[in-house]
C-alpha cells in the first residue's frame, strides 16, 4: 500500500508570496494531521482533521495559515503570504485510530 | 500537562555496541499510549512501536526493545548490537487524552550516531 504521499517535497519561494502544502492520506484512514518541524520547537501539531471535518487548529500560528480537506483523500495546508519564519519542515500524516499515525516524507519549505 | 523529556541530545557509539535511548514522560491521565519514531537522515518519520499505559510488558522486535514502567513514567528504547543504519534521529511520544483525538506531544529527540 502506498504511504501517505505529499507535495512538493522541497518549496523554496520569497516572502509574501502563497504557499500551498498538498497530503494524499493512506487509503481508509480517517484521521489526518499537519505537523511543523523545526529546530526551535521541535514537532508541532498545527491542526487535525476527522471524516474531513477540522476537529482542533488551535496549533495554527496565526491567520496567515488555513488548512482544509475537501475530500478524504486530499488536504491542504496554505500560507498566504508567507514569511521567512515560516521555514520548516511540515509533514502530513494519517492514521485509523487517533493514536497511531503514519507520517508521510514531509515539505520542507524555505521561505526568503 | 504533558510533557516528553528526552535528555540525551545526541549518542555516539560504535557498531555493535548496545544503547539505550531514554524516554520520561509526564501525564496526569490513567489512559495513554506512548510511542517512538525514528527520523533517519532522509527526514520521513517512520513509526516504530506504540504502547498503551495498560500495558507494561516488555517488547522485543529483533534487535530493537522497549521498556515501559510506570513507576518512573519512562518508556526507554534499546538497540541491541548497533548498526550504521541505525544512525538516525528517534522521538518519543505521548498521546494527549485531554484532546481525545490522539494529539501527540514529542519530544526533542536524541540524535543517534553508530559509527562503524
Amino acid at each position: 500500500d502506498a504511504g501517505v504521499i505529499q507535495s512538493p517535497r522541497h518549496e523554496v519561494t520569497e516572502m509574501g508570496q502563497e504557499v500551498t502544502l498538498r497530503c494524499k492520506p493512506i487509503s481508509g484512514h480517517d484521521y489526518l494531521f499537519w505537523y511543523r518541524q523545526t529546530m526551535m520547537r521541535g514537532l508541532e501539531l498545527l491542526i487535525y482533521f476527522n471524516n474531513n471535518v477540522p476537529i482542533d487548529d488551535s496549533g495554527m500560528p496565526e491567520d496567515r495559515f488555513s488548512a482544509k480537506m475537501p475530500n478524504a483523500s486530499f488536504s491542504t495546508l496554505k500560507i498566504q503570504p508567507s514569511e521567512p519564519r515560516d521555514s520548516a519542515v511540515y509533514f502530513c500524516a494519517s492514521s485509523t485510530s487517533p493514536e497511531t499515525q503514519y507520517f508521510g516524507p514531509g515539505t520542507r519549505l524555505l521561505v526568503l | 500537562a504533558q510533557k516528553v523529556t528526552q535528555a540525551q541530545t545526541e549518542i555516539s557509539v560504535v557498531e555493535k555496541e548496545d544503547v539505550t535511548l531514554d524516554c520520561v514522560y509526564e501525564t496526569r491521565d490513567t489512559t495513554y499510549y506512548l510511542f517512538w519514531y525514528k527520523q533517519p537522515p532522509s527526514g520521513e518519520l517512520v513509526f516504530l512501536i506504540r504502547r498503551n499505559s495498560f500495558d507494561e510488558q516488555n517488547e522485543i522486535s529483533g534487535r530493537y526493545s522497549w521498556n515501559f514502567q510506570k513507576s518512573t513514567s519512562s518508556f526507554n528504547f534499546t538497540i541491541t548490537a548497533s548498526q550504521v543504519v541505525d544512525s538516525a534521529v528517534y522521538f518519543c511520544a505521548l498521546s494527549d487524552p485531554t484532546g481525545s483525538q490522539g494529539n501527540l506531544i514529542f519530544g526533542k529527540g536524541t540524535k543517534l550516531s553508530v559509527k562503524p
